[in-house]
């Protein structure tokens, strides 16, 4: 069933084009940063993470860019397939002892085919 | 290696019940998170624990508790259920800080509570 707000935010792409979201996070004295992809009925699984001290991070076809003059982030993904259709988390925290995270509100990504 | 395991996966329970949810974390993880979702406030963090210890707490009311054990496995209990409380309940498996290796966490699949 559907885990995740009906009313989010969506980013329609085509398939094998690339896709950019954004977040903009609350706190400036954040330091950690990540992006999760949930599919329905799933949790949130973990696709990349930027630390503070850092602009930009790249993974597997995505890319994580972090912007602290203005708290924001954003996810690349290249060459877009339809397995990357999901909502897409960021979340902020502080590496200093806790794992307590605080997520965005989540966009909703469909790969039109 | 096995990920996060959650049970039950589904729940329906009655306005006033209590209910125990239970959350296994990757093997040699010691830090477990407890997460919220529902479709109008997303996901809100509920409570972390680290070898045995809360560490941390969010913003909810006494009902809601928690325990991990000394196999890092965890549990949390809702009391006196209201139909406000249906959601989903993630769990999240770290290493724990201070391990230095990393600090991202990985969800379970989460519990799917429905109080009617």
């Amino acid at each position: 069933g559907e885990s995740v707000g009906l009313h989010l935010p969506t980013l329609s792409v085509q398939e094998g084009d690339n896709s950019i979201i954004n977040c903009a996070y609350s706190n400036s004295a954040s330091d950690y940063f990540i992006w999760y992809k949930q599919e329905s009925g799933k949790g949130p699984q973990f696709i990349i993470d930027i630390r503070s001290n850092m602009d930009k991070r790249q993974g597997q076809r995505v890319t994580v860019l972090l912007n602290k003059t203005v708290k924001h982030l954003s996810l690349q993904i290249a060459a877009t397939q339809p397995g990357d259709s999901a909502v897409y988390f960021c979340a902020e925290s502080f590496t200093s002892g806790t794992y307590k995270y605080i997520f965005g509100t989540g966009t909703r990504l469909k790969v039109l085919a | 290696k096995a990920g996060v395991t959650q049970t039950p996966r589904y729940l329906i329970k009655t306005r006033g019940q209590q209910v125990t949810l239970s959350c296994s974390p990757i093997s040699g993880h010691r830090s477990v998170s407890w997460y919220q979702q529902t479709p109008g406030q997303g996901l809100q963090f509920l409570f972390e624990y680290f070898s045995e210890t809360q560490r941390n707490k969010g913003n909810f009311p006494g009902r809601f508790s928690g325990r991990q054990f000394s196999n890092s496995r965890s549990e949390m209990n809702v009391s006196t259920l209201e139909l406000g409380d249906s959601a989903l309940y993630l769990c999240a498996s770290s290493l724990g800080w201070g391990q230095g290796m990393g600090t991202e966490a990985f969800f379970g699949q989460g519990t799917r509570l429905t109080v009617v």
